[in-house]
């Protein structure tokens, strides 16, 4: 089955700067992938999707992931971040059906 | 549109007792889904239904059971309730069928404790 890992478990980053949070997966075949954000008491919420073609995938919120198959890596940037963005960042798989893994998440903490 | 809705939003239980989660949906998805959420472990799906009617296991269904009860709303009952079972538990839901490539729409979750 497909895994996904999200090797940080907690960001800081001041208000402006910029994101990366990172995010690589475990499949045989190119999977369809997913960030989706959390908000602190809140269901969550789509970012952004890769299923084929261009690589650099636009989201919500001014959010870019790119897909690098050589790497098994789909990583999440902003080029400035802002203080709403304050969230918990979870990256994930679908391979087929309804299976569908997620990371463990990232807490990303803005600083003022 | 209130999207996914889910009832209730915290719940405590003691050891055996039993509950059921109630969530509903106003989109007309075909797809409805349970997950637990738990600490350093993201999402894990419990069970998924693909229409009215029809319902599957999951990654980590073992203590629970779900009813489609109509196209609306997907109910997840807890039997006998374990501290193990302590967790949130989020539904969602999908316009189509298949979880791995359709974007699902959360609700915002029960913080269910097991005492």
């Amino acid at each position: 089955a497909q895994s996904v890992t999200q090797p940080d478990i907690h960001i800081t980053v001041s208000e402006g700067a910029s994101l990366e949070l990172r995010c690589n997966y475990s499949y045989g075949a190119t999977p369809y992938l997913f960030w989706y954000v959390q908000s602190p008491g809140q269901g969550l919420q789509l970012l952004l999707k890769y299923f084929s073609g261009d690589t650099l995938v636009q989201g919500i919120k001014g959010f870019e992931a790119e897909f690098k198959r050589s790497q098994s890596s789909f990583n999440l940037r902003k080029p400035s971040v802002h203080w709403s963005d304050a969230a918990e960042y979870f990256c994930a798989v679908g391979a087929s059906g309804n299976d569908m893994r997620f990371g463990a998440g990232t807490r990303l903490t803005v600083k003022p | 549109n209130a999207g996914v809705t889910q009832t209730p939003k915290f719940q405590v239980l003691k050891t055996g007792q039993s509950m059921t989660l109630q969530c509903a949906q106003d989109m007309n998805h075909n797809s409805m889904y349970w997950y637990r959420q738990d600490p350093g472990m993201g999402l894990r799906l419990i069970y998924y239904s693909a229409s009215e009617g029809t319902t599957d296991k999951g990654e980590v269904p073992n203590g629970y059971n779900v009813s489609r009860l109509n196209k609306r709303e997907f109910s997840l009952r807890l039997e006998s309730a374990a501290p193990s079972q302590t967790s949130v538990y989020f539904c969602a839901s999908s316009e189509g069928v298949g979880a791995y490539y359709n974007e699902q729409f959360f609700g915002p979750g029960t913080r269910l404790t097991v005492l």
